[in-house]
C-alpha cells in the first residue's frame, strides 16, 4: 500500500545550524500538510501545500512540494532551541491520509 | 481561541475491558478524526467521520473499534476488549469542510493516554 516515508528519523543540530526533513510518497498526493509536535504535546498544524512545485515560507521555515507531488521538504534556517520537536508530514490522496514517521529534531544551545 | 478537548486525559483499564474515549471537536467543524500514537512512534490515522458516518478508516480500525457522534457536540471512540498493544495516546482532531476537494488543517486535541494492564 501507499506509504509516506520521512527522513531522517532523528537530527541533532547545534543552535544556529540549518535543518531539513524530507517526505517521499510512493504515489502522487493531492496535498500535503506539515505538523509539529513538541515533546509531550499534540501535533500542531504548520502549513499545507497543494500545487505542484509550491514553495511557502514562514519566517525561518521553508516548505516545498515537488513537481510530481510525490515529495516534500521542510527546511529550517538557523535553528533555535524553540524548534525542538518532531516534525510530521501528512500526505493526502483522495480520502486517505498517510502520516510520515516524523523527524525528531534536537537543538543544542 | 476554539480548541478540541478530550476526556479523560489518562485512562487505565484492565485487558479485555471496554473503554470510551471522548472528544468535543471545534463547534463549526464538520470532519472529525481519531489517531493513535504508540509511545515514541509516529501518529497513525484510525478513522475519519463526516456527515454522521465513517468517511475513511485505516487497517488498524477493525471490528474492535467504533466511533459515534451521540449528540451535537461529542465524538467518541469505543475500544472493545482492550489488549495490551492498545496502550497509546489517542488524539482526536477536527477540521472544517473540504475546500475545492482539499482537506483543511486539522486541529488536534491534547490526547487521551490509554494504559491497558
Amino acid at each position: 500500500g501507499q506509504q509516506v516515508m520521512q527522513i531522517p528519523q532523528y537530527q541533532h543540530v547545534q543552535e544556529g545550524e540549518d535543518f531539513t526533513t524530507y517526505c517521499n510518497s510512493s504515489t502522487t498526493l493531492s496535498n500535503i500538510q506539515w505538523y509539529k509536535q513538541r515533546p509531550g504535546g499534540h501535533p500542531v498544524f504548520l502549513i499545507q501545500l497543494v500545487k505542484s512545485g509550491e514553495v511557502k515560507k514562514q519566517k525561518r521555515l521553508t516548505f516545498q512540494f515537488g513537481e510530481a507531488k510525490k515529495n516534500s521538504s521542510l527546511h529550517i534556517t538557523a535553528t533555535q532551541t524553540t524548534d525542538v520537536g518532531t516534525y510530521f508530514c501528512a500526505g493526502f490522496n483522495f480520502n486517505k491520509f498517510y502520516f510520515g514517521s516524523g523527524t525528531k529534531l534536537n537543538v543544542k544551545p | 481561541e476554539p480548541e478540541v478537548t478530550q476526556t479523560p486525559s489518562h485512562q487505565v483499564t484492565q485487558m479485555g475491558q471496554e473503554v470510551i474515549l471522548r472528544c468535543v471537536p471545534i463547534s463549526n467543524h464538520l470532519y472529525f478524526y481519531w489517531y493513535r500514537q504508540i509511545l515514541g512512534q509516529k501518529v497513525e490515522f484510525l478513522v475519519s467521520f463526516y456527515n454522521n458516518e465513517i468517511s475513511e478508516k485505516s487497517e488498524i480500525f477493525d471490528d474492535q473499534f467504533s466511533v459515534e457522534r451521540p449528540d451535537g457536540s461529542n465524538f467518541t471512540l469505543k475500544i472493545r476488549s482492550t489488549k495490551l498493544e492498545d496502550s497509546a495516546m489517542y488524539f482526536c482532531a477536527s477540521s472544517e469542510a473540504l475546500q475545492a476537494g482539499v482537506y483543511n488543517e486539522q486541529f488536534f486535541g491534547p490526547g487521551t493516554r490509554l494504559t491497558v494492564l
